[in-house]
This record gives C-alpha cells, structure tokens and sequence, in this order.
C-alpha cells in the first residue's frame, strides 16, 4: 500500500467551530507532515513529526494543533479559524525524513466562513 | 534557511518540443532535489529526484542535471505531450533533514 489517505475531502467550518482533518499511511514510514497550499502557490510546511514526535513547528498559530497518536495517523485539529486560512491541507509521509520522497495524500480542501 | 527558486513561473510549448525548468537553492548543505508534478485539483506527486553524488539522472522522457558547484539543477522533459500540462515544483532538502524547501513553481501548458 503506497497511499496516503485523508479524510475529509472538503470541509466548511465557521470560526467558532472545533473540526479535525485526518492522515493515515500503512507504508511504515517513520516521519509525516502537515502543508497548508494556497491557490497556485507550493506547498507551505506547518508541522513534521519524526517517529511520532514533533520536530518542526513552522512558526503556525495555535489555532492548528497536530496531533500522532501513532506512527500510522496523524491529525490536525483546527479551532477558531479565520478566512484567510481557507486552502488545501496536504498531508505527506517519507520513509525517514525529508531526503526521501513524500508521498503526498488527496488533500482537504478547507473553507472558513 | 534553504531558499529555492525557480524559473520560469509559466512556459508554453508546442506538443512534441523539449521543456526545461531551472532552479537554484541557497544552502550548500542541501543534498537531495526532488521534482513534483501536481495536476489541476490533485496532489503532489514525484517524477524525478536527484542526490548530490550525482550530475545527472534520466526516467524515460525526463532528465535533471545538477550543478553542485553553481548550486543549481534543471528539470529536462523532451518529446512534451498534452498530459505533460501541469504545475511542477523543484525542491531542495538536507542529508537526515526533516523540511522539504519547494521553488515558486512552474505552470507548464502542452499544446496539442
């Protein structure tokens, strides 16, 4: 299985509400990130975890909290949010760390009203 | 930090011509170049990566060269076609480093 899966597709949330976006890999890959990608731009690094600890915070507002309950999951909950933070959340994994390839999932395209 | 950049932004070629993107990265420690390709409303997804030990490595159509020294590595897609259409991303990242630095992107347009 080389897939990276993310759940949900789309999501619209107003910015009182509290949502999750999920991640699972079954590929054994020891490190998994979190991109935020906004319209024509590339993808901006949030989070990294490295064998289920967090290793790179990007500087991100506390609204985003990640979350890896285990080395197959991961989850980024979302609270209070502002509009300009509607884009595509990209999770990604790699065998060990960034000098090998991502695997990017699906992505979940997020709309804050 | 690493800082990468990439030229051109938008490159439109006839179907069956060559296309070439270049890129530059700023830190002398970075050691592996992957290249993305991500089509309209789909992820990213990689086509081509190169190490450092090496100047130049070749997948059927596409080929990158890397230049250590000028630190800089283009991406080489000869013989184009319609489905070559998307944004493609090079990126640049350490030896056991956890963060990916990815250039502006490039919006290649195949026309048939």
């Amino acid at each position: 299985d080389t897939e990276v899966t993310q759940t949900p597709k789309h999501l619209v949330m107003g910015m009182t509400n509290k949502k999750s976006l999920k991640c699972e890999q079954h590929m054994g890959h020891r490190a998994m990130y979190w991109y935020k990608q906004k319209a024509k731009k590339p993808p901006e690094l949030m989070f990294v975890y490295s064998y289920e600890k967090l290793s790179i915070n990007e500087s991100v507002p506390s609204r985003f909290s990640p979350e890896c309950p285990n080395s197959s999951l991961l989850n980024l909950h979302l609270h209070a949010l502002q509009p300009e933070d509607s884009a595509l959340y990209l999770c990604a994994s790699s065998h060990q760390s960034a000098s090998y390839e991502q695997y990017f999932g699906p992505g979940t395209r997020l709309t804050v009203t | 930090g690493e800082n990468v950049e990439q030229h051109p932004s938008t490159l439109s070629v006839q179907e069956g011509d060559s296309a070439v993107i270049k890129c530059t990265y700023s830190d002398s420690a970075s050691n592996y170049f992957p290249w993305y390709k991500q089509e309209l409303g789909k992820r990213p997804q990689l086509i081509i990566d190169i190490r450092s030990n090496v100047g130049e490595k070749k997948d059927q159509r596409i080929a990158v060269t890397l230049n250590k020294t000028a630190k800089h590595f283009s991406l080489h897609i000869t013989e184009t076609q319609p489905e070559d259409s998307a944004v493609y991303f090079c990126a640049a990242s350490r030896n056991a480093g956890n963060m990916l630095t990815f250039g502006g992107g490039t919006r290649l347009m195949v026309k048939p």
